[in-house]
């Protein structure tokens, strides 16, 4: 079983929809949860942090963690061309990471 | 403020070579990490310096990776000798001692080992 888990996509969505990218992880003891955003040839970039469960909003941007399920979620709102990217789940001090989902959406 | 640099961002090196990739973190982090991702497959963890200590190297594949970090400040991984599955990017990520939030990314050296 695999630390991270997150579907690999594609998931397309139009402009202005709301994308939701989903993350389940393993490990129960798991404490801190990352969500980074990558684009095609280039680093990760980090949007969002979560610790606590429920949900925590920043712009157009709210993780939400639920840690009796063992899941962490990100939702874009109001998606823009822009955000098209591979986004990616890490959990602990970002040791383990999902294989990222790839988000397009269309203008 | 300087981000996370690696160098080289591209290296072709035929298996059986050797090849050193370097990273310089931010300034003022302590904490610099190491990860890989081969085609396909998630970023994968190899090794995590506090100053010039290693603090878990459980990621790292095999004894033929070797990283360093003399003086707590820029690191190095070498490959030696390089296996055509050791192809990837490798990044590295710096954070400061003590903060848990996100850590900086440099923008990776593509390997290819042909």
């Amino acid at each position: 079983q695999k630390e991270v888990e997150q579907n690999s996509g594609p998931l397309s969505v139009p402009e202005g929809a709301i994308a939701s990218l989903n993350c389940t992880y393993s490990d129960r003891g798991s404490q801190s949860f990352f969500w980074y955003r990558q684009y095609s040839g280039k680093s990760p970039e980090l949007i969002m942090s979560i610790y606590s469960n429920g949900d925590k909003e920043d712009g157009r941007f709210t993780a939400q963690l639920n840690k009796a399920s063992q899941y962490v979620s990100l939702l874009i709102r109001d998606s823009q061309p822009s955000d098209s990217a591979t986004y990616l789940c890490a959990v602990k001090p970002q040791f383990y990471f999902g294989t990222g989902t790839s988000l397009t959406v269309i203008p | 403020e300087a981000g996370v640099t690696q160098f080289p961002s591209h290296s072709v090196i035929e298996k059986g070579q050797t090849v050193t990739l370097r990273c310089d973190p931010i300034s003022g982090h302590d904490n610099l990490y190491w990860y890989r991702r081969v085609m396909g497959k998630e970023i994968k963890f190899l090794l995590h310096f506090v100053k010039e200590s290693k603090q878990d190297e459980s990621g790292m594949p095999n004894n033929r990776f070797l990283a360093e970090r003399t003086g707590g400040t820029y690191s190095t991984l070498k490959v030696q000798p390089a296996e055509l599955e050791d192809s990837g990017v490798y990044f590295c990520a710096s954070s400061q001692e003590g903060r848990t939030d996100g850590y900086t990314f440099g923008s990776g050296t593509r390997l290819t080992v042909v």
